[in-house]
């Protein structure tokens, strides 16, 4: 079955970048969505295919997608980025999530 | 505004049977595929399964772990999606999240429900 890895945590001060990687055969390929989750919230889509921001996300989250990984690159991060997030694609009709990154904003 | 609310979660034993609900509204239903994604305690989001429009002619899909267990089907007269979850196994436990699917080249969940805790245990 197909799998995407991601770091299990990534830490960023405050106004720096954040950049959290999700890996996967081919993964170019493919579609890539994510979405955040905050303690005790549900989760929210901030990229969907590959590097498009449905509307209400700030400008300052983008995405990237090429070769074997795709990133989720936050700009001058800010307290309110800090959360879970998770990458996930499609393969053969399955969604398959990655098991998601905590990002801590020190 | 879209909504989703789930409903039907609770304690039940294992190998019995129990059914979500999710309810929707803000939107034509009937215009879209249907998914639930469930979140055990402390872990990952795992997929489920979804259910597409009747215009893709209403067919699912499902995770293996579910596989030949749950069922998802939608009743589009009272903007309903439904889980459908037999045999019910302690690793079942889980909050389960209902998403409303874009479906485009690769579909994506655009909208999520406040999710409903199933609790599979003796």
């Amino acid at each position: 079955s197909y799998e995407l890895t991601q770091p299990p945590s990534v830490s960023v001060s405050p106004g720096q970048t954040a950049s959290i990687t999700c890996s996967g055969d081919n993964l170019g390929d493919k579609y890539v969505c994510w979405y955040q989750q905050k303690p005790g919230q549900s989760p929210v889509l901030v990229i969907f295919q590959d590097s498009k921001r449905p509307s209400g996300i700030p400008e300052r989250f983008s995405g990237s997608n090429s070769g074997n990984t795709a990133t989720l690159t936050i700009s001058g991060t800010q307290a309110m980025d800090e959360a879970d997030y998770y990458c996930q694609a499609w393969d053969s009709s399955t969604a398959v999530f990655g098991g998601g990154t905590k990002l801590t904003v020190l | 505004e879209v909504q989703l609310v789930e409903s039907g979660g609770g304690l039940v034993q294992p190998g019995r049977s129990l059914r979500l609900s999710c309810t929707a509204s803000g939107f034509t239903f009937g215009d879209y595929a249907m998914s639930w994604v469930r979140q055990a305690p402390g872990r990952g989001l795992e997929w489920v399964g979804f259910i597409r429009s009747k215009a893709y002619g209403g067919t699912t899909e499902y995770a293996a772990s579910v596989r030949g267990r749950f069922t998802i089907s939608r009743d589009d007269s009272k903007s309903i999606a439904y889980l459908q979850m037999n045999s019910l196994k302690t690793e079942d436990t889980a909050v389960y999240y209902c998403t409303r699917v874009v479906i485009v080249v690769d579909p994506y969940f655009d909208y999520w429900g406040q999710g409903t805790l199933v609790t599979v245990s003796s």
